[in-house]
């Protein structure tokens, strides 16, 4: 199964300021997600990320706060932008390779914006 | 009403213990997943099921699709298994990744 490594795990930031959380995958994959999970909830699908061309956004993200790069099929990259407290959350990388195999995450990065 | 529910939202244990996790849902789905959250917050997939019965060590994942159901359980429960249990549910068409989320069942096993 793929291994993720998503960089930072954890940071604390300013309000006002951005964040760019990175995601690197042992292997080529078909499809990168982004979620977030604020405190006590489930995890919500922020947008997937589409290699070479702008990501595809879910109801209620737009490009402009959560900027997303794919450069290749092993990385990407999520941008928190203009920090709020209520971005605090953790916020994963997912990849799937084929619809009928299982989605694996990463471990997560947990931010809090003071 | 959620799409997909979860039960119990907690559970103790005794270690030892034999433990089972409940996840309904409401909608058609091509796979359910089981996924373990630690506390840090990474997550782990444990299974993914579009029926029967899977079996991973001490897990053990059923499902009944003419039920809309599946169950997690865990043989000889370990303080090691203390975690959040994620049910989630892809369905048909709409974007790959959305998977539907439950809310966890959080897990604490006790030495």
């Amino acid at each position: 199964s793929a291994v993720i490594s998503q960089k930072p795990s954890r940071d604390i930031c300013q309000r006002g300021t951005s964040l760019t959380i990175q995601c690197q995958v042992d292997s080529q994959v078909t499809m990168m997600f982004w979620y977030r999970q604020q405190p006590g909830q489930s995890l919500t699908l922020i947008a997937t990320a589409n290699q070479g061309s702008e990501a595809t956004y879910e109801s209620g993200f737009v490009i402009d706060k959560f900027p997303i790069s794919r450069p290749n099929l092993t990385f990407s990259t999520l941008t928190v932008s203009n920090m709020s407290p209520e971005d605090s959350s953790i916020y994963l990388c997912s990849v799937l390779d084929r619809g009928n195999q299982p989605q694996h995450f990463g471990d997560g990065t947990r931010l809090s914006i003071l | 009403k959620n799409e997909v529910e979860q039960s119990p939202q907690n559970l103790t244990a005794q270690e030892g213990e034999f433990i089972t996790i409940n996840c309904s849902y409401s909608v058609g789905i091509s796979a359910l997943h089981w996924l373990q959250q630690h506390p840090g917050g990474g997550i782990v997939s444990l299974f993914m099921l579009s029926s029967g019965k899977k079996k991973h060590g001490r897990l053990i994942a059923t499902i009944n699709i003419q039920e809309k159901h599946s169950s997690l359980h865990i043989t000889a429960s370990h303080p090691r298994d203390s975690a959040v249990y994620i049910c989630a549910v892809r369905g048909y068409g709409g974007s790959q990744g959305n998977l539907i989320f439950g809310k966890g069942t959080k897990l604490s096993v006790k030495p």
